[in-house]
């Protein structure tokens, strides 16, 4: 069964330093993989997926991830921190093979940056 | 160009009553899938609609249902509501059901439904 992990309930860092949330896969086969952001009482916003190509994704809002086939992760970066980036973060796995965009999601990572 | 648009953005509900949440898909897309997130944990899928029909469907009882109109907008029902069943519901949209042409799935805001 495909599943994600997000081994961080919360990182911690300061305005204007690098941040990396965490996330591990297990999938049989070639992942698709996806990033999304969560402020309070709202609903998720894409950030970016790996499909297959470039193993650096840059997506939205200056995030961009690398994806790791020998070590099975797909982290999340930015090279300068915001505060306006404290947010809940989640990583999904896309479940199944061919036409489904069913997903999978981790159990979030809250982010909080520091001024 | 609108968004993934869900009604009632709350609802509070008894044990034991029915609900009906609804979502209207971002334009130009035909698949809605929805998801419960509970508190403190990650979206769980419920089932997906397309062409007026549930094409998959998660781990869920058969006290949660749905439905599809030709408009490709969206019902869910959850009946014989248990507290468990307090979460935020979110809708998802998307052009067909898998990921062609790259797309991502488009959630809407949630509602949030809490039973007492």
């Amino acid at each position: 069964a495909q599943s994600v992990a997000q081994p961080e309930d919360q990182v911690n860092v300061a305005e204007g330093n690098p941040l990396t949330v965490k996330c591990t896969y297990s999938v049989s086969g070639n992942p698709y993989l996806f990033w999304y952001v969560q402020y309070p009482n709202r609903g998720l916003q894409f950030l970016l997926k790996y499909i297959t190509g470039d193993n650096l994704v840059k997506g939205s809002y200056g995030f961009e991830a690398e994806f790791n086939k020998s070590q099975t992760s797909f982290h999340l970066k930015k090279p300068s921190a915001l505060v306006s980036d404290s947010a809940l973060y989640f990583c999904a796995v896309r479940d199944g093979w061919g036409a489904t965009n069913k997903l999978i999601f981790g159990t979030g990572t809250l982010l909080a940056v520091q001024p | 160009d609108a968004g993934v648009t869900q009604s009632p953005t709350h609802l509070i509900k008894t044990r034991g009553q029915q609900v009906t949440l609804r979502c209207s898909p971002k334009s130009g897309h035909d698949t809605v899938s929805w998801y419960q997130q509970a508190l403190g944990q990650g979206p769980q899928f419920i089932f997906q609609y397309y062409e007026e029909e549930e094409r998959q469907r998660g781990n869920f009882p058969d006290r949660f249902s749905g439905h599809q109109f030709p408009n490709y907008s969206s019902e869910l029902n959850v009946n014989a509501l248990l507290l468990g069943d307090s979460a935020l519901y979110l809708c998802a949209s998307s052009f067909g059901t898998g990921f062609g042409g790259n797309s991502p799935l488009h959630f809407g805001n949630g509602t949030r439904l809490t039973v007492t």
